[in-house]
């Protein structure tokens, strides 16, 4: 199996502009997890799918954050706008069951200027 | 608020020692912990998981927990260079989400 892919793996976009992260998790988990890592909060779950169904999202920080699973190969992450405290590096992972292990895609890498 | 504390280093060792990296946690109702490892610039991969009391080992890794102390530890015997990374622990109960300390970074000199 190829595991998580996400794309881009790096974006620098400016203050104000809405950036989209995308993701493709490992084919059969049913568990879809979005973090966001930066040095001062460390990793922090953002929002989590199971099936497709989003289960819980306390940790998204603002509504300028959006996430979406259409089906059970993709997701997506939006932010809209844009702000520099955003940047950070977004990693997906999933799982098969809530109880499996996570495993984290390669990350995308994000500057806001 | 569930809270993983790790110190966050550096923690050097040289080659051939044990690195020592330790862990606490407030929720009293975890289950399961995790232990992950990341390169610089890299995602973190699953290396250890524990979940009775007592040590767990894995080659050269061994796993300590204590519910008791609400602490848990890792142990990597014949430290190597390529075991320079930072290292998360993260915690979870029941079947609820990972949380995750900051990570303890390790430098393993030749």
């Amino acid at each position: 199996d190829a595991g998580v892919i996400q794309s881009p793996r790096h974006e620098v976009t400016e203050m104000g502009q809405e950036v989209t992260l995308r993701c493709k998790p490992i084919s059969g988990h049913d568990y879809l997890f979005w973090y966001r890592q930066t040095m001062m909060r460390g990793l922090e779950l953002l929002i989590y799918f199971n099936n497709n169904v989003p289960i819980d999202d306390s940790g998204m920080p603002e509504d300028r954050f959006s996430a979406k699973m259409p089906n059970a190969s993709f997701s997506t992450l939006k932010i809209q706008p844009s702000e520099p405290r955003d940047s950070a590096v977004y990693f997906c992972a999933s799982s098969a069951g809530g109880g499996g292990t996570q495993y984290f895609g390669p990350g995308t890498r994000l500057l806001v200027l | 608020q569930k809270e993983v504390e790790q110190n966050s280093g550096p923690l050097s060792v040289p080659e051939g020692a044990i690195a020592s990296l330790n862990c606490t946690y407030s929720d009293r109702g975890s289950q399961s912990f995790f232990w992950y490892r990341q390169y610089s610039g890299k995602s973190p991969e699953l290396i250890m998981s524990i979940y009775s009391n007592g040590d767990k080992e894995d080659g050269r890794f061994t796993a300590q927990l204590n519910k008791a102390s609400q602490y848990v530890s890792l142990l990597i015997r014949d430290s190597q260079p390529s075991d320079s990374a930072t290292y998360l622990c993260a915690v979870k109960e029941g079947y609820s989400t990972l949380t995750f300390g900051k990570g303890t970074m390790l430098l393993v000199s030749p």
